[in-house]
């Protein structure tokens, strides 16, 4: 049983430069979150979606697009990395009913340096 | 807006002495509640939850919490703490829309 599964788990990006991060669930849950973590901030919601094909903005979403092309994978890109992109990123996901009764389930992580 | 505050960015405690982590909330509703632990280097692990009924809360890890609407808080605490419980704990509270609202998180250290 996998759950969420992050790739990559390490990343060191130039500045300007692309790349995509991947999260996928073997659940079948409805809904999938992107959070940032940075210290002293908590985690700050950058994207997320209430279904396949579906994506909202969240609280930071600038610098970030996503996708939800299929219901188990939901995808972060950085189209032109910069040093105030450098982070952890999570992802999240929740069944139908709901984080307010289930909460989330994370994935481990991926470390971000942009130089 | 809605929001958590954890008021303690640091927490130093003795193995096996009790602890007590503050998390209070800004949220018209009755709130739905959780804390979570984060590892180092891993990701985050539910404790517990609160959403109704009883306002003492028992999670994994002998972790308990109490959720007080009179004072907008929602305190996690442990009677006896463990080397192993060395982590970040964050406090959440669940929006409406689906999406949770963290706390900064408070880093606890254990010394022996």
């Amino acid at each position: 049983n996998a759950g969420v599964t992050q790739t990559p788990k390490f990343r060191v990006l130039k500045t300007g430069q692309s790349m995509t991060l991947l999260c996928a669930q073997d659940m079948n849950h409805e809904y999938m979150y992107w959070y940032r973590q940075d210290p002293g901030m908590g985690l700050r919601l950058i994207h997320y979606s209430v279904g396949e094909g579906t994506t909202a903005k969240g609280e930071v979403p600038d610098g970030y697009n996503v996708s939800r092309l299929k219901k188990q994978n939901f995808l972060l890109g950085l189209e032109s990395a910069a040093p105030s992109q450098t982070s952890v990123y999570f992802c999240a996901s929740t069944p139908r009913e709901g984080a307010s009764h289930y909460g989330y389930t994370f994935g481990s992580g991926t470390r971000l340096t942009v130089v | 807006a809605q929001s958590v505050t954890q008021p303690d960015i640091h927490i130093t405690v003795s193995e096996g002495a009790s602890l007590e982590l503050r998390c209070n909330y800004s949220y018209g509703a009755t709130p739905y509640l959780f804390w979570y632990v984060q590892s180092p280097g891993q990701g985050l692990q539910l404790l517990l939850k609160y959403f109704s009924g009883d306002t003492l809360v028992q999670g994994i890890k002998g972790f308990e919490a109490e959720f007080k609407r009179s004072q907008s808080s929602f305190n996690l605490r442990k009677p006896s703490v463990h080397w192993s419980d060395a982590a970040e704990y964050f406090c959440a509270v669940a929006l409406y829309g689906n999406k949770l609202v963290f706390g900064a998180g408070t880093i606890l250290r254990v010394k022996s």
